[in-house]
């Protein structure tokens, strides 16, 4: 099955600075690569994803690129500010129904980022 | 807010005890997820529901029963747990169960088996 490997597990930045999160994954068949953000005492909640059929995507100052060959993904977040301190989570999923699966959503250990005023 | 609530927050319980977790989601989504996340572990899916069917069970011990009375509604029903059963369960819903739907989650319940 799939397995998602994350990292670094924690990262710690100054204010103003860039922050990157590095996830590889291991099925070649998984085509769709969300990430989450959790904040203290909430749920995990998506703030980009990306398909396989795109290598890259940026929303504002969060943008994601996709290696399919090397089979790795990673989030960059421009211009830290203290509140995207939280942990990020990836995740990856192979297409629903595929070879039975529901493409059930696996996800990495997490990243605690600590973005310092 | 996501639209998901859980309810309770905060739970605690004993080895012996018979206590519920619940899930609502005022989203319309036809999909509803129980996932537990324990510490410096990826989070792991334990049920699926799609149209208050059950889909997917991710060989959860039978101390876990889930219920979903309808596509609003999921429950989690807990008996002769163990401490490392003591984790934050999350919700989560998807307008459907597709690997491409995004998974709304709620706060979760932080749950301590004693």
């Amino acid at each position: 099955g799939e397995n998602v490997e994350q990292h670094p597990s924690t990262l710690s930045v100054q204010e103003g600075d860039s922050a990157v999160i590095k996830c590889t994954y291991s099925d070649s068949a998984s085509n769709y690569f969300p990430w989450y953000k959790q904040e203290l005492g909430k749920g995990p909640q998506l703030i980009i994803d990306i398909r396989s059929n795109v290598g890259e995507k940026k929303d504002q100052r969060i943008a994601v690129t996709l290696n399919k060959t090397a089979k790795h993904f990673s989030l960059h977040i421009t211009e830290t500010q203290p509140e995207d301190s939280a942990v990020y989570f990836c995740a990856a999923s192979r297409p629903s129904n595929y070879g039975g699966s529901q493409g059930n959503l696996i996800f990495g250990k997490g990243t605690k980022l600590s973005v310092k005023p | 807010e996501t639209g998901v609530t859980q309810t309770p927050r905060h739970l605690v319980m004993g080895m012996t005890n018979k206590k519920s977790l619940k899930c609502e989601q005022h989203l319309g989504h036809n999909a509803m997820y129980w996932y537990k996340q324990s510490a410096k572990k990826p989070l792991e899916l334990m049920f699926v529901y799609s149209l208050e069917e059950r889909v997917e069970n991710n060989s959860v011990p039978s101390r876990f029963s889930p219920e979903c009375p309808n596509s609003s509604h999921l429950f989690l029903h807990l008996h002769t747990l163990q401490p490392e059963d003591s984790a934050l369960y999350l919700c989560a819903s998807s307008q459907a169960v597709l690997s491409t739907d995004t998974q709304y989650f709620g706060p979760g319940t932080r749950l301590t088996v004693l």
